[in-house]
C-alpha cells in the first residue's frame, strides 16, 4: 500500500487567484492522479499526473486551468488557475499500482469567494 | 460508453440486519472491478478488486461478488461503525477509472 500526504488540507481563496496544492506518496506508485469531488457526489478524474511530460486530461478540463506537474515518482502538483466560485470543491490525489489500485490523500476543501 | 450505476443512493439499516449493495456496469473491456470505502472528511480507502465473474472477496463483514454486468457488496450484521459512502469503480482500457456516485450507508444501534 501507499501512505499519501496532501497538503493543504483546506484554503479559503479569492476570486482570479490560484492555489496550488501538492500531494506526496511515500513509496514509488506506478501512475499518479487528481479527482474532483463535490460534496455528497463521486468522484470526476480531472487528470493523469505523468512523470516527466504533461499531464493526460480528461474531457472538460484543461492544462492553461489546471496545470500538474510531476517531477519525480513520489510527488505531483496541481494548480487551479485564475479560480471562480464554480472551482469550489474537493481536489483528491491518489497513487495507483500495477493493478490500479489506487490510495488517496485525505483531500484539499477549496473555497472560492 | 462505459458507465457505472450505484443502487440504492442511501441505505439505511439496523444494526445486525444484513442488506446488499448493488453496483452494475456497462464497459466494453473489464479490467478490473472495485469498491472503495469514504468516510466523511477522508479519502476512498481501498477495500476490494475483482476481475472475473464468479470472484468473491471477503473482509470482516463484507463480501463481494462478481457477475458479468454487476458487483454487490454484501454486508453481514453491520455495526454502527460501517456506517460510510461505498464506491464502486472499474478500470476499462489504460489506467482510467471510472467511479459510480456511491451509495451512502448509514447503520443505527
Amino acid at each position: 500500500s501507499a501512505v499519501i500526504s496532501q497538503k493543504p488540507s483546506r484554503d479559503i481563496c479569492q476570486r482570479g487567484t490560484s492555489l496550488t496544492i501538492q500531494c506526496q506518496v511515500d513509496s514509488q506508485v506506478t501512475m499518479m492522479f487528481w479527482y474532483r469531488q463535490q460534496p455528497g457526489q463521486s468522484l470526476t478524474l480531472i487528470a493523469t499526473a505523468n512523470q516527466g511530460s504533461e499531464a493526460t486530461y480528461e474531457s472538460g478540463f484543461v492544462i492553461d486551468k489546471f496545470p500538474i506537474s510531476r517531477p519525480n515518482l513520489t510527488f505531483s502538483t496541481l494548480t487551479v488557475s485564475n479560480m471562480s466560485p464554480e472551482d469550489s470543491s474537493i481536489y483528491l490525489c491518489s497513487g495507483g499500482d500495477f493493478e490500479n489500485i489506487q490510495y488517496f490523500g485525505a483531500g484539499t476543501r477549496l473555497s472560492v469567494l | 460508453e462505459d458507465q457505472v450505476t450505484q443502487s440504492p443512493e442511501a441505505l439505511r439499516l439496523q444494526e445486525g440486519e444484513s442488506s446488499s449493495l448493488n453496483c452494475s456496469y456497462t464497459v466494453s473491456g473489464l479490467r478490473g472491478l472495485f469498491w472503495y470505502r469514504q468516510d466523511p472528511g477522508k479519502g476512498p480507502e481501498f477495500l476490494f478488486t475483482l476481475y472475473s465473474a464468479g470472484e468473491e472477496k471477503e473482509k470482516e463483514r463484507l463480501k463481494a461478488t462478481l457477475t458479468k454486468k454487476e458487483s454487490f457488496l454484501h454486508i453481514t450484521a453491520p455495526k454502527p461503525e460501517d456506517s460510510a459512502t461505498y464506491l464502486c469503480a472499474f478500470r476499462s482500457g489504460g489506467f482510467k477509472t471510472i467511479f459510480g456516485a456511491g451509495t451512502r450507508l448509514f447503520v443505527k444501534a
